[in-house]
């Protein structure tokens, strides 16, 4: 069955360190993104991918790095930068809007992974 | 400025509680999600929707494109129901927009 798996569920780290959040996609889509929740508040696009090797900023994308060599995989690395790690981050998958072609709806969501810095 | 609104933000129901929860966007759309987060922190996705209406077991979601507004209906509503639910919006730009999300409450 296709779709989009981030692992782990969940993932404690040491402040300082930086870690890597996995994100996989098995359905051929173009675009992949990053968002973090914190509570209370919306989810905010970290990075976002429209193909691979090349990446845009989102709205919150300081302390963060990403990576698109394959066009399945998008790892977000989270720098010892970043100055609040501890959140929810999710992945999110989806078809390149092609104007020519028209609307395409097809988007899928990973399942989130919370991380806690300590 | 949040491009997606939704209401309400809080809600507590009885248990078999017909539910409506809301949203409302701003410009036009190429598709709405409709979202679930349980405790814990964990998001199923529940629905796609680019026009009409969706049912899926207890969960009906209706989308009116003209009146950039989406509802989630919940039917007889059950306690494992209790969780936040998000509304999220890709615009042609192809970027999602997420509500702040609608926490559900059902008590027995």
């Amino acid at each position: 069955d296709g779709g989009i798996t981030q692992s782990p569920k969940y993932l404690f780290r040491k402040e300082g360190q930086n870690v890597t959040l996995s994100c996989e996609q098995n359905l051929n889509h173009d675009a992949m993104y990053w968002y973090r929740q914190d509570p209370g508040q919306g989810l905010r696009l970290i990075y976002y991918s429209q193909i691979v090797n090349d990446f845009q900023k989102g709205d919150i994308a300081e302390g963060y790095s990403v990576s698109r060599e394959k066009k399945e995989s998008f790892p977000l690395t989270v720098t010892s930068a970043q100055k609040n790690p501890t959140a929810f981050y999710l992945c999110a998958s989806s078809i390149a809007y092609r104007a020519l072609v028209g609307m395409n709806t097809e988007a899928f969501f990973g399942q989130g992974t919370r991380l806690t810095v300590v | 400025k949040n491009e997606v609104e939704q209401s309400p933000q809080n809600l507590t129901a009885q248990e078999g509680e017909f539910i409506t929860i809301n949203c409302s966007y701003s410009v036009g759309i190429s598709a709405l999600h409709w979202l679930q987060q349980h405790p814990g922190g964990g998001i199923v996705s529940l629905f796609m929707l680019s026009s009409g209406k969706k049912k899926h077991g207890r969960l009906i979601a209706t989308i009116n494109i003209q009146e950039k507004h989406s509802s989630l209906h919940i039917t007889a509503s059950h306690p494992r129901d209790s969780a936040v639910y998000i509304c999220a919006v890709r615009f042609s730009s192809n970027q999602f927009y997420f509500g702040t999300g609608t926490s559900l409450t059902v008590i027995p």
